[in-house]
């Protein structure tokens, strides 16, 4: 199975910083790399497919890049919004995985 | 609008059966792969089963492979998820989730239903 590592697992931040979040695979999944935001009690919701395509209606302070085993979702200048915990998932083979996750919170 | 509601989550004993349901609508339900994620309380989430259009593909998480059976109905635009020999550690929200078209990531998300395995 391929493993998925996030780090940092916390991220203390204020409104307005610049935000980068990486996510390593334990082999290669080229680009099949996508990230999600969770806010508490809710849904994932879908940010970045193939590791730096912008999904429809997500602002355009969030990118992705990256490919091979290391990624990173960057948040170019946090809102109040943003603050949620973002997980990556791997796509390139089955069993499908995500990573243990980043919470950003407010500092 | 697309929509994913899951439903059919509860309190249920270990080694008891549950079967949870995902109605879908707003998109054309049989032609895309379906999928159930789950999140243990204050976990991260965990890929648990999908399944292709035409049900011929089938995948599963080692840890409910034999216990599990994911399965659709094309013509009620249904997804579900039968759970038997549920365990303590299978306590989580099960979140229903659409495939895009083409790869395995997931464009929508249900709200999730809560299964609780405890005696």
């Amino acid at each position: 199975d391929i493993q998925m590592t996030q780090s940092p697992s916390t991220l203390s931040t204020s409104v307005g910083d610049r935000v980068t979040i990486t996510c390593r695979a334990s082999q290669s999944i080229s680009s099949w790399l996508a990230w999600y935001q969770q806010k508490e009690g809710k849904a994932p919701k879908l940010l970045i497919y193939k590791a730096s395509s912008l999904e429809s209606g997500v602002p355009p302070r969030f990118s992705g890049s990256g490919s091979g085993t290391e990624f990173t979702l960057s948040i170019s200048s946090l809102q109040p919004d943003d603050f949620a915990t973002y997980y990556c998932q791997q796509y390139n083979r089955s069993p499908l995985t995500f990573g243990g996750g980043t919470k950003v919170e407010i500092k | 609008e697309v929509q994913l509601v899951e439903s059919g989550g509860g309190l249920v004993q270990p080694g008891g059966s549950l079967r949870l349901s995902c109605a879908a609508s707003g998109f054309t339900f049989s032609h895309y792969w379906m999928t159930w994620v789950r999140q243990a309380p204050g976990k991260g989430l965990e890929w648990v089963a999908n399944i292709r259009q035409d049900e011929n593909e089938k995948y599963y998480v080692d840890s409910v492979k034999g216990r599990f059976t994911i399965s659709r109905d094309n013509a009620k635009n249904s997804l579900h998820l039968q759970m038997n020999s549920l365990r303590v550690e299978d306590t989580a929200v099960y979140y229903c989730a659409r495939d895009s078209q083409a790869y395995r990531y997931f464009e929508y998300w249900g709200r999730g239903t809560l299964v609780t395995v405890s005696s």
